[in-house]
């Protein structure tokens, strides 16, 4: 699975929308675009993918470059609960089991 | 439904000993991985069971195993501890196909090696 690229840390107000860069230069045609998060003390949780067109569902939304070397991950209105490392993961469409989780980026959200 | 159960959520054995862990995957779901997650190294995958089978595996030592039963739950066994074993171990289950289906994972057994 080919790398992907993040800023360590960012920080948000809440109300605000968010936008998590994702660099991924050395994506191919196969692969999806994965966003998992992990909240302090629990398990990660699946947030969001997409393959090529933008993605919306009820957490947020997937925007995908037209040479989809980058993605960004939206979310719309930021709150404490937002607060977390986000991840972002490329899987071939052909794979199994496994994601591969870089660093990620820990959300900061400010009251 | 309910979701991905892991038991038991804290564990303290010392150097040596071994430990079983277990997952109960959600209800129909036939695939379970494992991860290890640490300060230093992050999220990293273990091994993945699908129908019984070990369909996938990361690069650790042959000290973890693992297995499925026929009712889906599945257990993690890391034998002569060490130290660095200490870590978060994750459990998620997945549907029928694993591709590219979103993974649901467990709270975790938070694992300490004296």
């Amino acid at each position: 699975d080919a790398k992907t690229t993040q800023p360590n840390s960012m920080e948000s107000n809440e109300e605000e929308p968010v936008h998590l860069p994702c660099n991924h230069s050395t994506i191919s045609g196969t692969d999806y675009i994965h966003w998992y998060r992990q909240l302090p003390s629990q398990g990660p949780e699946y947030v969001i993918h997409g393959l090529t067109s933008n993605v919306n569902n009820r957490m947020a939304s997937l925007a995908i470059a037209e040479d989809r070397k980058s993605s960004t991950l939206i979310l719309h209105r930021a709150t404490l609960r937002d607060a977390a490392v986000y991840y972002c993961i490329l899987r071939d469409r052909g794979s199994q089991g496994n994601l591969i989780f870089g660093k990620g980026t820990k959300l900061s959200v400010k009251p | 439904k309910a979701g991905v159960t892991q038991t038991p959520r804290y564990l303290i054995k010392t150097r040596g000993q071994q430990v079983t862990l277990s997952c109960s995957p959600i209800s129909g779901h036939r695939s379970v991985s494992w991860y290890q997650q640490t300060p230093g190294q992050g999220l990293q995958f273990l091994f993945e069971y699908f129908s019984e089978t070990q369909r996938n595996k990361g690069n650790f030592p042959g000290r973890f195993s693992g297995r499925q039963f026929s009712n889906s739950r599945s257990e993690m066994n890391v034998s002569t501890l060490e130290l660095g074993d200490s870590a978060l171990y994750l459990c998620a289950s997945a549907g029928v196909s694993m591709t590219y289906n979103e993974q649901f994972f467990g709270p975790g057994t938070r694992l300490t090696v004296l």
